[in-house]
């Protein structure tokens, strides 16, 4: 399987700013996603970010506040804008397609 | 849209005991089940999968049954040791690999 490599891998911010979190990949990928887990929680599908094009979200999340980029096969990025508190999660980037691997994840604290 | 459903949300079993953690699926357009397992602070690893064209599955120790009828999938441990202590994740897709939903998670704590 690919290797995923993610960072920061943890983060404490302030209220109202912004982070940007990185995903590299040691193959090219066809698919890649963005996922977030809060404390305790499962794992849900922010957006599936498209290489090339804008990153396809689902709903309940908008590309004002996670803008995504993917300029090519092995690397995306994934904004955290305006953070509040409940913004405070793992955020983790996967590859796919058909068998899902995940990065290493990113814990993000928002104060 | 796919809804997935897991139970039970913790476990306990004695170290040797089987474990058998189940799920339920809503879209019967979904073909591909995969389980994860999650360790404290840890990515979520892939275990082991199952593909709706095959009933069962099996990989020393763990093994995924899928019931396309009922919609639902299991998964077995059998001689639990204490490092099969995780939260586990099941999930389904369809189009092979796409629109992944995850189960709630099952918390499984092998007691030595």
């Amino acid at each position: 399987s690919a290797v995923i490599s993610q960072k920061p891998s943890r983060d404490i911010c302030q209220r109202g700013t912004s982070l940007t979190i990185q995903c590299q990949v040691d193959s090219q990928v066809t698919m890649m996603f963005w996922y977030r887990q809060q404390p305790g929680q499962s794992l849900t599908l922010i957006a599936t970010a498209n290489q090339g094009s804008e990153a396809t979200y689902e709903s309940g999340f908008v590309i004002d506040k996670f803008p995504i980029s993917r300029p090519n096969l092995t690397f995306s990025t994934l904004t955290v804008s305006n953070m509040s508190p409940e913004d405070s999660s793992i955020y983790l980037c996967s590859v796919g397609p058909e068998k899902l691997f995940f990065g290493s994840g990113t814990q993000l604290s928002v104060l | 849209g796919e809804n997935v459903e897991q139970h039970p949300s913790t476990l306990s079993v004695q170290e040797g005991d089987s474990a058998v953690i189940k799920c339920t699926y809503s879209d019967s357009a979904s073909n591909y089940f995969p389980w994860y397992k999650q360790e404290l602070g840890k990515r979520p690893q892939l275990i082991i999968d199952i593909r709706s064209n095959v009933g069962e599955k099996k990989d020393q120790r763990i093994a995924v049954t899928l019931n396309k009828t009922a919609k639902h999938f299991s998964l077995h441990i059998t001689e639990t040791q204490p490092e099969d202590s995780a939260v586990y994740f099941c999930a389904a897709s369809n189009n092979y690999g796409q629109n992944f939903v995850f189960g709630p998670g099952t918390r499984l704590s092998v007691l030595p």
